[in-house]
């Protein structure tokens, strides 16, 4: 999975709690990227990083924060955590501005806020 | 708003027939658009990419069309397998984030024996 590791890979969590997603990537790319997968919504954007301590917004980033301190770290917090998050979410690495830009996804976190 | 469809319903085919898949997209003028594979429980894996001035692509078993004018993009599979079953996502940059991706919701494909 072209060295992306996600951690941890299946969490549960009571609604109100803080939780913190790991992204870890060894290929040196500068794009990160979180993406929650839905049944019927397919995959939205969260947030996205384009360089260390570089962020912006995605279309669904209402109750996510991101923060980026390495090249190979993307971490995503739920501030605080509820219901309508439990999804299962993706972090996904991709190489500089190029037309031939593809985007390299790790194994996804199924997250449960219970 | 941008929108990009894909056919909810999954498509089943027979073995060695061909699958074909659409994507189609309002209020875009991607300069590119890629197919992704999904498999259960694992993350999308990248196909193919097709620019805006490509009308065709393909590569091996697969073939993808590109229609700026009609807003659309067919995924043809040739002589389908039951290994080709999956979930197929399209994927666009959206106007103005040039290195972002846009997914649509994806096209369950089942092949029969």
């Amino acid at each position: 999975d072209a060295g992306i590791t996600q951690s941890p890979r299946h969490k549960v969590t009571e609604t109100g709690t803080p939780v913190t997603l790991r992204c870890h990537q060894t290929e040196n790319h500068r794009y990160m990227y979180w993406y929650r997968q839905d049944p019927g919504h397919g995959l939205r954007l969260i947030h996205y990083s384009y360089g260390v301590k570089d962020t912006d917004k995605g279309e669904v980033s209402d109750g996510y924060s991101v923060s980026r301190s390495k090249t190979e770290d993307f971490l995503l917090t739920l501030e605080s955590a509820t219901s309508s998050q439990t999804s299962v979410y993706f972090c996904a690495i991709s190489d500089t501005g190029t037309v031939n830009t593809e985007a390299f996804f790790g194994q996804g976190t199924r997250l449960t806020v219970v | 708003s941008q929108k990009i469809e894909q056919n909810s319903e999954a498509l089943n085919i027979q073995e060695g027939k061909t699958a074909t898949l659409t994507c189609n997209y309002t209020n875009y003028s991607p300069a590119y658009l890629q197919w992704y594979r999904q498999d259960p429980g694992r993350g999308p894996v990248f196909l193919l990419l097709i620019r805006e001035n490509e009308k065709e692509k393909r590569k091996e078993r697969l073939k993808v069309t590109f229609d700026t004018t009609l807003k659309q993009s067919l995924f043809h599979i040739t002589a389908s397998q039951p290994a080709d079953s999956a979930t197929y996502l399209c994927a666009l940059p959206p106007s103005g984030g040039y290195n972002k991706l846009i997914f649509g919701a994806g096209t369950r494909l089942a092949v029969h024996p």
